[in-house]
């Protein structure tokens, strides 16, 4: 099955820094979504993007569906961006839109 | 906005006793799945529910789990005779189709097994 790779696996930042998660993938995709699980467990969807870019306030993910990669970036980070934040995609191949997700990224933003 | 919605938020259960998950899908949303996530780890596929039969599943998804559509809004995952290792966050999820379409997931169950 389609492979998803998330770097790196752990982030640590002071607030207001910027930073780039990468989310790279193994085969063609129709589906790739970045999501922020929080303290709770909960999954929040940020962005849904098999290819492209995106904007929401101060975060933005772009898509290179050609070259097998995704990026999330965040800027001014702040304290409540901390968490895991997850890659998942949807094989083109596959018989339906089941996601496989990566191993996550741990972000940790300091005061 | 519409939204998955999944009910208990947290559930603790006897091992060897039977549970079930719920879940409501997005009304216009035609295919439906469940995900687990053990704690600290990554979130992983059990099956997937279109038409009123599983349409994939995974290795993980065995002879305890089962799901049903018992009517026209509600989704359920049950687990017969649960294990300790069945502890975890269980996520339900729908798509309006198939390909290129946005997954919407519902907050989660954490399913406690002692």
């Amino acid at each position: 099955g389609i492979q998803v790779e998330q770097s790196p696996p752990d982030l640590i930042l002071q607030e207001g820094a910027n930073s780039t998660l990468r989310c790279n993938f193994s085969d063609s995709v129709n589906n790739l979504q970045w999501f922020h699980q929080n303290p709770w467990g909960q999954l929040i969807n940020l962005f849904y993007i098999p290819s492209g870019t995106k904007q929401n306030g101060r975060l933005s993910a772009t898509t290179v569906a050609t070259e097998r990669y995704s990026l999330l970036y965040i800027s001014s980070s702040q304290t409540t961006d901390s968490g895991v934040y997850f890659c998942a995609v949807s094989s083109l191949s596959g018989a339906n839109s089941k996601l496989t997700f990566g191993k996550g990224i741990t972000l940790s933003v300091r005061p | 906005e519409p939204e998955v919605t999944q009910t208990p938020s947290h559930q603790v259960t006897q091992m060897g006793q039977e549970v079930i998950l719920r879940c409501v899908p997005i009304s216009n949303h035609l295919y439906f799945y469940w995900y687990r996530q053990i704690l600290g780890q990554k979130v992983e596929f059990l099956v997937s529910f279109y038409n009123n039969e599983i349409s994939e599943k995974s290795e993980i998804f065995d002879d305890q789990f089962s799901v049903e559509r018992p009517d026209g809004s509600n989704f359920t995952l049950k687990i017969r005779s649960t294990k300790l290792e069945d502890s975890a966050m269980y996520f339900c999820a729908s798509t309006r189709g198939r390909g290129n379409t946005e997954a919407f997931f519902g907050q989660g169950t954490r399913l406690t097994v002692v």
